[in-house]
């Protein structure tokens, strides 16, 4: 199994331009999700999904934007990038079943907006 | 709403002795409790988690933690630390309800492990 995958890798955008990161698993998990890490702040997170269809709000959604029309597949797409969204992403999976399982996370995607 | 607090940023041991890395959590239902570490340019991996039953839960690399529901504490062990220990650590909480409640993440603790 490749486990989580994450593409880019690294992404420097201009203020205002709009790009997708790609997740992708081959676990069949049934929930994945989507966080932040900054300096100081931890992991946040941005949207999760229980299953293919089903999205749902994190803590900072705001400026973001995720669909789930296949299992292994889950998107995060910034509308209109600005210098806030400076971050390290990472994209996690893991089976739903009552919440017990632990998550999966891929490398992450280091995105520099200027 | 859940939480997850690490009181400390930074935490120093010297190789050998003992470490402990703190982490509280705020649920209104049953916990279940993660920790995670990463290393430098690395995604995070999974170390231990408490579901339920026995309160000292073993994990990957000789690490333990502690479950204790009264002081709603979480804390990670090792008996004896190595240099190789040194990362950034992250406690995190899922209330046990459901599979649709998120994972939340403390701000994390880094442990330096000095020869």
């Amino acid at each position: 199994n490749a486990g989580v995958t994450q593409t880019p890798k690294f992404q420097v955008l201009k203020t205002g331009q709009s790009m997708t990161l790609q997740c992708a698993q081959d676990m069949n998990h049934e929930y994945m999700s989507w966080y932040r890490q900054d300096p100081g702040m931890g992991l946040r997170l941005i949207h999760y999904s229980v299953g293919a269809g089903i999205t749902d709000q994190g803590e900072v959604p705001n400026g973001y934007n995720v669909s789930r029309s296949t299992t292994e597949d889950f998107p995060l797409r910034l509308l209109s990038a600005a210098p806030s969204q400076t971050s390290v992403y990472f994209c996690a999976s893991s089976y739903r079943s009552e919440g017990s399982y632990e998550q999966y996370f891929g490398p992450g995607t280091r995105l520099t907006v200027t | 709403a859940q939480s997850v607090a690490q009181p400390e940023d930074q935490v120093n041991v010297a190789e050998g002795n003992p470490l402990t890395v703190k982490c509280t959590y705020s649920v209104s239902g049953n916990p279940y409790l993660f920790w995670y570490v990463q290393y430098p340019n690395r995604g995070l991996q999974f170390l231990l988690k408490y579901i339920t039953g026995d309160n000292l839960v073993k994990g990957s690399y000789g690490f333990e933690a502690e479950f204790n529901k009264s002081q709603t504490s979480f804390h990670l062990k090792k008996p004896s630390a190595l240099v190789s220990d040194s990362a950034l650590y992250f406690c995190a909480v899922r209330e046990g309800r459901s599979g649709n409640t998120p994972l939340v993440f403390g701000k994390g603790t880094r442990l330096s492990v000095i020869a």
